[in-house]
């Protein structure tokens, strides 16, 4: 299995424009979680889906930050318009929500700069 | 509601010793408790969880962690570091009321000497 995979690993962008981040978890999972890193703020859950519908989005910083999940191996991280402040590392991860309780498999992150 | 905490910011251990990174909780109710570690430049990796049973829980790399009831700890133990165990290590708990999210620690950074 690849694991959880990310695209771009790296993205830097102006003020005002347009980023989406990309995420394929691993297959069968069907939890999916969207977390943003910075050295202020340490590790924060942004949203995170269930079966594709979102369950809890309250981590979400306001309107500018959307996500979507169109399918069971697909999630969109968008920020429109991105500010200098949204620099950070956006990490996704996925698991199996099952009777069980099960280790969540985070991807290598996108390290994204705001101009 | 669920939290924990990490009280060292910075771990410093020479290489061969034994090395501790703690963590206490706050749950209402049975906890379930994780360690990660994040290597510079990469996500995290799973090392260990708790869900019930013994208290002692055996985990990746040599890493174990006892979780302790009454002091609502969940320490990270190993018996003699190694300089690749240099890393930033997050303790989380899980969401107990049904949900499958984990709240995370702020995080400790393990410096192993050489």
């Amino acid at each position: 299995d690849a694991g959880v995979i990310q695209s771009p690993r790296h993205e830097v962008t102006e003020m005002g424009q347009e980023v989406t981040l990309r995420c394929k978890p691993i297959s069968g999972h069907n939890s999916l979680f969207w977390y943003r890193q910075t050295m202020m703020r340490g590790l924060e859950l942004l949203i995170y889906f269930n079966n594709n519908v979102p369950i809890d989005d309250s981590g979400m910083p306001e309107d500018r930050f959307s996500a979507k999940m169109p399918n069971a191996s697909f999630s969109t991280l968008k920020i429109q318009p991105s500010e200098p402040r949204d620099s950070a590392v956006y990490f996704c991860a996925s698991t199996l929500t099952s009777g069980g309780v099960n280790e969540q498999f985070f991807g290598p992150g996108t390290r994204l700069t705001v101009l | 509601a669920q939290s924990v905490a990490q009280p060292e910011d910075q771990v410093n251990v020479a290489e061969g010793n034994p090395l501790t990174v703690k963590c206490t909780y706050s749950v209402s109710g049975n906890p379930y408790l994780f360690w990660y570690v994040q290597y510079p430049n990469r996500g995290l990796q799973f090392l260990l969880k708790y869900i019930t049973g013994d208290n002692l829980v055996k985990g990746s790399y040599g890493f174990e962690a006892e979780f302790n009831k009454s002091q609502t700890s969940f320490h990270l133990k190993k018996p003699s570091a190694l300089v690749s165990d240099s890393a930033l290590y997050f303790c989380a708990v899980r969401d107990t009321t049904g949900a499958n999210n984990l709240f995370f620690g702020t995080g400790t950074r393990l410096t192993v000497i050489p």
